[in-house]
């Protein structure tokens, strides 16, 4: 039959290990990306942002790089927590005329082992 | 830390009817939006709406949508003849300006 809903990729790691996670966006005109945080149940929570002038920007325990050459962008979390359990999804914006919808990639869901 | 509000946080109806989500955007905020996310999927992008008009819309935001900002704190998402496959969580979310996009907890929407 036909399969509904996507396989996310998954990322497990100990507490306290550095997490890195990957995203490859499709349109090379977009100029600005977001990392989100989705709980269980809850809407999309803001991480980190980056425009496409920039390669690397920090935020407290996180890191966004960006990738333009091969349309790639990745969050790394210091010292992992559990608390940070969740879907990660990144986003973008501004390809194909956009100025005003992001584009969601289809998460990756990271579990924190105590 | 301002948070953007929707009621109700789950709503049940029956196929055919017309459903009305509520948001409260950040109060300073001028730029407002609604994604949906059917259980398991992507987060997808239905509409965004600046200077009291829509500015953009995918295609899943068909006749059957409408957007209005009623008064200076609400902003409502209407559905007017609801399908099984309208059946998805809602969000709604706003920016002061056109990044940095702040997300209500969202409205699971259930049609019978």
């Amino acid at each position: 039959g036909e399969s509904v809903g996507l396989h996310l990729p998954t990322l497990s790691v100990q507490e306290g290990d550095n997490s890195i996670i990957n995203c490859a966006y499709s349109n090379s005109a977009s100029d600005y990306f977001i990392w989100y945080k989705q709980e269980s149940g809850k809407g999309p929570q803001f991480i980190i942002d980056i425009r496409s002038n920039m390669d690397k920007r920090q935020g407290q325990r996180v890191t966004v790089l960006l990738n333009k050459t091969v349309k790639h962008l990745s969050l790394q979390i210091a010292a992992t927590q559990p608390g940070d359990s969740a879907v990660y999804f990144c986003a973008e914006k501004g390809g194909g005329g956009s100025n005003y919808k992001l584009t969601f990639g289809k998460g990756t869901l990271l579990t924190v082992n105590p | 830390e301002p948070e953007v509000t929707q009621t109700p946080s789950h709503q049940v109806t029956q196929m055919g009817q017309e459903v009305i989500l509520r948001c409260v955007p950040i109060s300073n905020h001028l730029y407002f939006y609604w994604y949906r996310q059917i259980l398991g999927q992507k987060v997808e992008f239905l509409v965004s709406f600046y200077n009291n008009e829509i500015s953009e819309k995918s295609e899943i935001f068909d006749d059957q949508f409408s957007v209005e900002r009623p008064d200076g704190s609400n902003f409502t998402l209407k559905i007017r003849s609801t399908k099984l496959e309208d059946s998805a969580m809602y969000f709604c979310a706003s920016s002061e300006r056109s990044y940095g996009y702040t997300f209500g907890s969202g409205t699971r929407l259930t049609v019978v």
